[in-house]
């Protein structure tokens, strides 16, 4: 019973060190979606992806690229890492679109940017 | 424009004590979903329960229940007899029939269960 599974759970990267955080659920869902949590700030979409071969900007992309390999995974790069990207990222999936269908997260990625 | 709004930065509730968390939304959707979700300190996001905008009854799960006030754009969760488990981050969220792929969430609320 997998559902969302996320790696890695913790990094460290230098400015200017590039990642990629990957992101695969075994739900069968179409919507995959990549936040960013930061303190006092609630979680904030960085790029969601309504199904394979699609994806969209949220609020805060600047810095980011996602891919949506096929249907199952989902994976966010940082080309060139910033403090300012210092956060909790959480990868999270939903059924098809819908107002009743709720989104199932990972367990996060803390990552921190020196 | 969909907005969540937690005015409750943090709460304190006696153990086995009812709490309710206040969560406002904007949203010009026809229709919408409304979820809450809990984060214990470990960090994982826990869904823990939804109110769709045309349900006629408050949505209810176990000790949670959400007091939905649709002409006041209001979803506050209510837990009832508090447990020291209870004590986590707290988020609202909102689904609409027009964004349906965009879920948006509210600054949350920091519950303590005092015992």
């Amino acid at each position: 019973n997998a559902g969302v599974t996320q790696t890695p759970k913790f990094q460290v990267l230098k400015t200017g060190q590039s990642m990629t955080l990957q992101c695969a659920q075994d739900m069968n869902h179409n919507s995959m979606y990549w936040y960013r949590q930061d303190p006092g700030m609630g979680l904030r979409l960085i790029y969601y992806s309504a199904s394979e071969g699609t994806t969209d900007k949220g609020e805060v992309p600047n810095g980011y690229n996602v891919s949506r390999l096929n249907k199952r995974e989902f994976s966010l790069r940082l080309e060139s890492a910033a403090p300012s990207q210092t956060s909790v990222y959480f990868c999270a999936s939903s059924a098809p679109r819908g107002p009743n269908s709720p989104l199932h997260f990972g367990n996060g990625t803390r990552l921190t940017v020196t | 424009a969909q907005k969540i709004t937690q005015t409750q930065p943090g709460m304190f509730v006696q153990e086995k004590e009812a709490v309710t968390l206040d969560c406002t939304y904007d949203t010009s959707d026809p229709s919408y979903g409304l979820f809450w979700y809990k984060q214990p300190s470990s960090g994982e996001m826990i869904f823990l329960i939804y109110q769709g905008s045309y349900d006629q009854q408050n949505a209810t799960e176990g000790r949670y229940s959400l007091n939905f006030q649709k002409a006041r754009k209001s979803a506050n969760l209510v837990i009832s007899a508090s447990q020291l488990g209870d004590s986590a981050m707290y988020f609202c969220a909102m689904r609409g029939s027009n964004t349906g792929n965009q879920f948006y969430f509210g600054t949350g609320t920091s519950l303590t269960v005092i015992p």
